[in-house]
């Protein structure tokens, strides 16, 4: 079985932009979490969503947000880029669960650099 | 709040010897704790995960955690270290009935030849 994919795997953006990362999970899984892991730092959590609905957001600003499709694949966007947004973008998946011990598998991340 | 401590940024260990990566957590209620594994330019591998029950977790690649409640650390320990084992290892932690992970800042492990 295919693993958690994201794309693209590297980015480039200027201060102001908008950006579109997305992430598709593994077949079966329906819960799609978000992270982001600037140099140096352990994962910091962004969102996550299950069956389209937002089920917990970290605290990030109104500038990240985030959408899942009927097909569990799932979009972070982020808008007005600032130089502290350059990290790495990771997307987990993890299979169906009630706020249990599920495990969340990972992809290879997106690496966002904003000059 | 839940929060994770993980207090050596780096653990050098001689290859064949035995290793301990360390992590105490912080969490009202019952916590669930998890082991990742970073390899460069890569995402996270999971290693194992402590729900409930025995104390003593076995996961991949020969690694194991021991649960310790009183202290409430999740120490991974390995029997004998491998120059292959040589990563970045987070230690996370949730709280049972939320959706919210939350990462150590990951320990340095350099297994020496």
């Amino acid at each position: 079985d295919a693993g958690v994919t994201q794309s693209p795997t590297h980015l480039i953006k200027t201060r102001g932009q908008q950006v579109t990362l997305r992430c598709s999970p593994i077949s079966g899984h329906k819960s799609v979490s978000w992270y982001q892991q600037v140099l140096g730092q352990g994962p910091q959590f962004i969102f996550q969503y299950y069956e389209k609905e937002e089920r917990g957001r970290g605290n990030f600003p109104d500038r990240f947000s985030a959408r899942q499709f009927p097909n569990y694949s799932s979009e972070l966007n982020v808008n007005a880029l600032l130089l502290g947004d350059s990290a790495l973008y990771l997307c987990a998946s993890s299979p169906p669960g009630l706020a249990g011990g599920e495990t969340q598998y990972f992809g290879p991340g997106t690496r966002l650099l904003v000059l | 709040a839940q929060s994770v401590a993980q207090p050596e940024d780096q653990v050098n260990v001689a290859e064949g010897n035995p290793l301990t990566v360390k992590c105490t957590y912080s969490v009202s209620g019952n916590p669930y704790l998890f082991w990742y594994v970073q390899y460069p330019n890569r995402g996270l591998q999971f290693l194992l995960k402590y729900i409930t029950g025995d104390n003593l977790v076995k996961g991949s690649y020969g690694f194991e955690a021991e649960f310790n409640k009183s202290q409430t650390s999740f120490h991974l320990k390995k029997p004998s270290a491998l120059v292959s084992d040589s990563a970045l290892y987070f230690c996370a932690v949730k709280k049972a009935g939320t959706y919210k992970y939350i990462f150590g800042t990951g320990t340095r492990l350099k297994v020496l030849a």
